[in-house]
């Protein structure tokens, strides 16, 4: 089974802060960890990505994310947010392919980040 | 690069009628698509993946007669919902892996379906 949780469904925070959206996972294979973002009435684009090498990986708009293998996490992070990074925030992490050519994919519920002026 | 399209962006049909929706891989081969269903304020509930000239690998729960899935090339796939209902109305990704590629998907703008 794999799942993700984003612990956190809306993150209020003033422009020019900080910022970290959790995710935490599960998973009995190791798996592959992205980040999306979803502005309003659009699809998702992708933040960042963790294959395998170096845990702490960049994105773009300056986001950044570190895969925490014995915690189980990998969360997102950007040491000052804009007006602009309000949207909505998907972790997700998807299986390697098995031999039937499937790969499970499995979003988590989504973080809304409100950036406030 | 790596743009997917979806047609319609908007639809509106009644209750009983079909309703086909397209996802195209504008500038790259897609060996495997997805499609995603969101509800309001939720996340992507995976429906289908769908693998160039194969049938499509349905998720649990997904109805395979309702929602027809088909990906005859490798820019295409398109997703049939049949005899629609007002339960079936939200939002609709579609997304699509690069042929060989790494492992992140390509999502479209998504389909907004409305049945009345």
């Amino acid at each position: 089974a794999q799942s993700v949780t984003q612990l956190d469904s809306q993150v209020p925070v003033f422009e020019e802060a900080p910022v970290e959206l959790r995710c935490n996972y599960s998973s009995s294979v190791s798996v592959y960890l992205f980040w999306y973002v979803q502005y309003p009435n659009q699809g998702l684009q992708l933040l960042l990505k963790y294959l395998s090498g170096s845990t702490l990986v960049k994105g773009i708009n300056g986001f950044e994310a570190e895969f925490n293998k014995s915690q189980t996490s990998f969360h997102l992070r950007k040491p000052s947010v804009h007006i602009s990074d309000t949207a909505e925030y998907f972790c997700a992490v998807i299986s390697p392919w098995d031999s039937g050519g499937y790969q499970k994919v499995t979003f988590g519920i989504g973080t809304k980040l409100q950036v406030i002026p | 690069g790596a743009v997917v399209s979806q047609h319609p962006s908007r639809v509106i049909c009644k209750s009983g009628t079909s309703v086909k929706i397209e996802c195209r891989s504008l500038d790259f081969q897609a060996t495997t698509m997805f499609w995603y269903r969101q509800f309001p304020k939720q996340s992507l509930m995976l429906m289908a993946t769908s693998n160039e000239g194969s049938k499509a690998t349905y998720e649990q729960g997904v109805e395979k007669d309702k929602f027809l899935i088909n990906h005859a090339s490798l820019t295409l796939s398109t997703l049939t919902v049949t005899s629609a209902h007002p339960e079936d109305s939200s939002f609709y990704i579609c997304s699509a892996r690069l042929a060989g590629g790494p492992y992140e998907q390509y999502f479209g703008p998504g389909t907004r379906l409305t049945v009345t």
